[in-house]
């Protein structure tokens, strides 16, 4: 089974640039998750589609930042301007929805370069 | 609030030693809890959950709820053991994970 893919692995953009994450999940997995580490920090929830609805977009920063998931299989997570505190590696996660098997499986990362 | 701490940034230890990494959290109610790992140029990936009380490469975990502890020990550190360790609690309204500051551990030779 293929895992959860993110593109690109690594962007470098200057301020006031778009940027545009793309995260594909395990096929079949209904629930998408989005966190973030900035440098230094601790890995922080951006927000949860169950399918192509936002269940939960509280860690959402600002709104620069806008994520969808259109059809209810890969997601985007579109910055736009870009500032340098985006910097940070974007991680996406993907699970079932099934009770008491709601366990994550993460991509790789995205990491955003901002200067 | 809900909150995972994890007090040290690096635990440096030598290979053959005892390894605990700390994991404390803030929760009302019953929570759900796991350790994460990420090995160098590797992806973050569940090391255990304490509903599963399994041992994973040797490393286990115990819920304390009168502690509000989840720490990871593991009685003979390997080299390989080196890696970034994440704490993480579900959230059982959402699903979503909060993660702990992580924990660097570097077994040395």
């Amino acid at each position: 089974e293929a895992g959860v893919t993110q593109f690109p692995s690594h962007s470098v953009i200057e301020k006031g640039q778009t940027v545009t994450l793309r995260c594909d999940p395990i096929s079949g997995h209904d629930n998408l998750y989005w966190y973030r580490r900035v440098m230094g920090k601790e890995i922080k929830f951006l927000l949860h589609f169950v399918k192509e609805s936002k269940q939960d977009e509280s860690g959402m920063p600002n709104n620069r930042f806008l994520a969808e998931r259109t059809g209810g299989t890969y997601s985007t997570l579109k910055v736009q301007p870009a500032e340098l505190e985006d910097s940070g590696v974007y991680f996406c996660a993907s699970s079932q929805v099934r009770a008491g098997a709601n366990v994550l499986t993460f991509g790789a990362g995205s990491r955003l370069t901002v200067l | 609030a809900q909150r995972v701490t994890q007090p040290e940034k690096l635990l440096s230890v030598f290979k053959g030693a005892p390894v605990e990494l700390k994991c404390n959290y803030s929760y009302s109610g019953s929570p759900e809890l796991f350790w994460y790992v990420q090995y160098s140029r590797q992806r973050l990936q569940l090391l255990l959950r304490h509903i599963s009380r399994e041992s994973i490469k040797g490393f286990t975990a115990d819920l304390n709820k009168g502690e509000t502890s989840f720490h990871l020990k593991k009685p003979f550190a390997q080299e390989e053991d080196s890696a970034m360790y994440y704490c993480a609690l579900k959230s059982s309204n959402t699903g979503k994970l909060i993660f702990g500051q992580g924990t660097t551990l570097q077994v040395k030779p």
